[in-house]
């Protein structure tokens, strides 16, 4: 069965350290892999997708098939960054998998 | 360009009463979902229609039913609420193309139960 783990319910770190959001996932065949956010008091949106190889507002996610994972990273966490962050997997014709989530809490 | 709309953003229920959510997207997106957020378990899938006309199960679809209407609805039903429905419910559309699959979501709404 398919299955998304965020094994960090919650994540704190002060601004201007490195951040690592973890995600593993499981899944058969060939899943698109993804990165939502969720800020205070706003819309879930997308943050970035493995496909793109982008970086977006300074994160990055690398995905590893060998070791299943899609974690996302940034180098310097910003105070804006703090957030509910989703690691999110489906496959063209199924639905959108979500981890459980992992609060991100940057402080100065 | 309104994106997801979903109506009501709050909704208080009494133990056993109904209520329908609707949810409509004016992206053209094949695919629409619904989905629940409680603290500590994520958002979790309730249904899903691929397209118009076909609906199938999530992860927690007990006590609830959904209609996909047309191409740009797809609303939820709570026939009997009960406190465990106490949540916030999260409408999304996304389209199917391989590559192309990002979701946009609604507002939310925020529903409880008594």
């Amino acid at each position: 069965a398919q299955r998304v783990t965020q094994p960090e319910k919650l994540l704190s770190v002060f601004k201007g350290a490195p951040v690592e959001l973890k995600c593993n996932y499981s899944y058969s065949g060939s899943p698109e892999l993804f990165w939502y956010v969720q800020y205070s008091r706003q819309r879930l949106q997308l943050l970035l997708r493995h496909i793109s190889r982008e970086s977006i507002k300074g994160f990055t996610a690398d995905l590893n098939k060998g070791e299943t994972s899609f974690h996302l990273k940034k180098p310097f966490a910003q105070e804006e960054d703090s957030a509910m962050y989703y690691c999110a997997l489906t496959q063209a014709g199924t639905a959108l998998i979500f981890g459980k989530g992992t609060t991100l809490s940057v402080s100065s | 360009n309104a994106g997801v709309t979903q109506t009501p953003k709050f909704q208080v229920l009494k133990t056993g009463q109904s209520m329908t959510l609707q949810c409509a997207q004016d992206m053209n997106h094949n695919s629409m979902y619904w989905y629940r957020q409680d603290p500590g378990m994520g958002l979790r899938l309730i249904y899903y229609s691929a397209s118009e006309g076909t609906t199938d199960k999530g992860e927690v679809p007990n006590g609830y039913n959904v209609s996909r209407l047309n191409k740009r609805e797809f609303s939820l039903r709570l026939e009997s609420a009960a406190p465990s429905q106490t949540s916030v419910y999260f409408c999304a559309s996304s389209d199917t193309g391989i590559g192309n699959t990002e979701a946009f979501f609604g507002q939310g709404t925020r529903l409880t139960v008594v």
